[in-house]
């Protein structure tokens, strides 16, 4: 119940296309969604996030769709850059006081030119 | 506004050596986390600290893992004896509370590799 599943492991996009990175989670208790950006030799950076109460979320070229009854949530990453080309995570986490993210295992994404 | 400050970078040692890892988070977060990640996975909790607190350790082997939070500021995460397991990305991340939702800023780790 606490895993966050994410697909794909690897994703390649032709410069201009759309990417999209699904992850779903078992326990209803959580409510915030973060994604988060990896570079190689660099920390995670958050890059969008969204709570249940909504279904859609975007923020530039970065769109997060949720699903709650489906407990399924994408990122889509919309005329993709080779600037792009990251490891993307979900996570997931519930303000129980622990506010212990739980994360997927990635995405390595790759943005041809 | 620095982020979080992490050091080394890197490090390698021999199985049974000790090691720590020095972390210090954005100004003014008093919440503080350390994560390990290994190759290919995401990160997972070992510590979260409130000031000086230790709030969730759960996941820390603390056989071989220590952690201290002196000052409620920076932090140290030790393992004595390291392991060949052991090798991975130690993350140290910081939080401020934003609304109901604490948002959290990652260092750029300590890659460790235990020979």
């Amino acid at each position: 119940q606490q895993q966050v599943k994410q697909s794909p492991q690897s994703l390649i996009v032709q410069k201009g296309g759309i990417s999209i990175i699904n992850c779903a989670y078992e326990n209803t208790a959580f409510d915030y969604f973060p994604w988060y950006q990896q570079f190689p030799g660099k920390g995670p950076a958050l890059l969008i996030a969204i709570r249940p109460d909504v279904s859609e979320k975007k923020e530039g070229r970065f769109t997060i769709s949720f699903n709650k009854s489906a407990k399924q949530f994408s990122l889509h990453i919309m005329d993709s850059q080779p600037g792009d080309s990251a490891t993307y995570f979900c996570a997931a986490t519930y303000p129980s006081g622990t506010y212990k993210y739980i994360f997927g295992t990635g995405t390595r994404l790759k943005v041809l030119a | 506004e620095a982020g979080v400050v992490q050091s080394p970078r890197y490090k390698i040692i021999e199985k049974k050596q000790p090691v720590a890892f020095w972390c210090n988070p954005i100004s003014g977060h008093n919440t503080l986390y350390w994560y390990r990640q290994n190759l290919g996975q995401g990160p997972e909790l070992l510590i979260r600290y409130e000031n000086e607190e230790a709030v969730d350790d759960s996941q820390l082997p603390k056989d071989r893992f220590s952690a201290e939070r002196l000052k409620g500021v920076d932090s140290t995460l030790k393992i004595q004896p390291a392991e060949l397991g052991d090798s991975a990305v130690y993350l140290c991340a910081s939080s401020l509370r934003s609304g109901m939702i604490y948002e959290q800023y990652f260092g750029p780790g300590t890659r460790l590799t235990v020979t």
